[in-house]
């Protein structure tokens, strides 16, 4: 059973530059949540997908966008990176039929905005 | 707002000590506690899950426990090992059933051989 798998795990972009970072969740989960961990930081939440459409949105700009496929898998996108998007970008997954099921993480993507 | 905070930042102990970690929460009204752990540039796993109705949860050689009244949680780690060492996050999830969850900063553990 494969568990959150995210791609790449590694991107190095200039400041400018769009990126696209992608997530399928664990076998059975519906929903998917971003989180950006900058060094020496917890995680903050960006946004969660469900059915298709973003559900809850934390505290991060218009720049952050994401999109969830019919499959469950889902995108994070940030235009126009800035040097301080460098960060940690886990991809959690859950399913939405108990409220008090774990959050599995995958282990991230590590982005560099030179 | 709910705020997490963990105390301390960075503990360091040698190999066989038991040891807590905290974790306070601001807002009492939580659906759930969740301890992580995070090895150095790697994603996070989860160690405990306590539900808001519960009062511990034990897991090998952790046990964590949760007072909500209180806005407390820690995590109790026995017989530490120098595979122990990592950070370990508390992050709480608001009532409602949104998953979003809130984090602390982290506590970052050394174990000494």
């Amino acid at each position: 059973d494969a568990g959150v798998t995210q791609s790449p795990t590694h991107l190095i972009k200039t400041r400018g530059q769009q990126v696209t970072l992608r997530c399928s969740p664990k076998s059975g989960h519906d929903t998917v949540s971003w989180y950006q961990q900058a060094l020496g930081q917890g995680p903050q939440f960006i946004f969660q997908y469900y059915e298709e459409e973003e559900r809850q949105r934390g505290n991060f700009p218009d720049r952050f966008s994401g999109h969830q496929y019919p499959n469950y898998s889902s995108e994070l996108n940030v235009n126009a990176l800035l040097l301080g998007d460098s960060a940690l970008y886990l991809c959690a997954s859950s399913f939405s039929g108990t409220g008090n099921e774990k959050l599995f993480f995958g282990s991230g993507t590590q982005l560099s905005v030179l | 707002k709910q705020e997490v905070t963990q105390i301390p930042a960075a503990l360091s102990v040698p190999e066989g000590e038991n040891l807590v970690l905290n974790c306070s929460f601001t807002d009492s009204a939580i659906y759930n506690l969740q301890w992580f752990r995070q090895d150095p540039g790697k994603g996070l796993t989860s160690l405990l899950l306590i539900q808001s109705s519960q009062r511990e949860q034990t897991s090998g050689r952790l046990n964590a426990s949760l007072d909500k009244s209180s806005g407390r949680s820690t995590l109790y780690i026995a017989a530490s090992q120098p595979g122990d060492s990592a950070t370990y996050l508390c992050a709480v999830r608001d009532s409602g059933n949104t998953g979003k969850l809130i984090f602390g900063q982290g506590t970052t553990l050394q174990v000494k051989p």
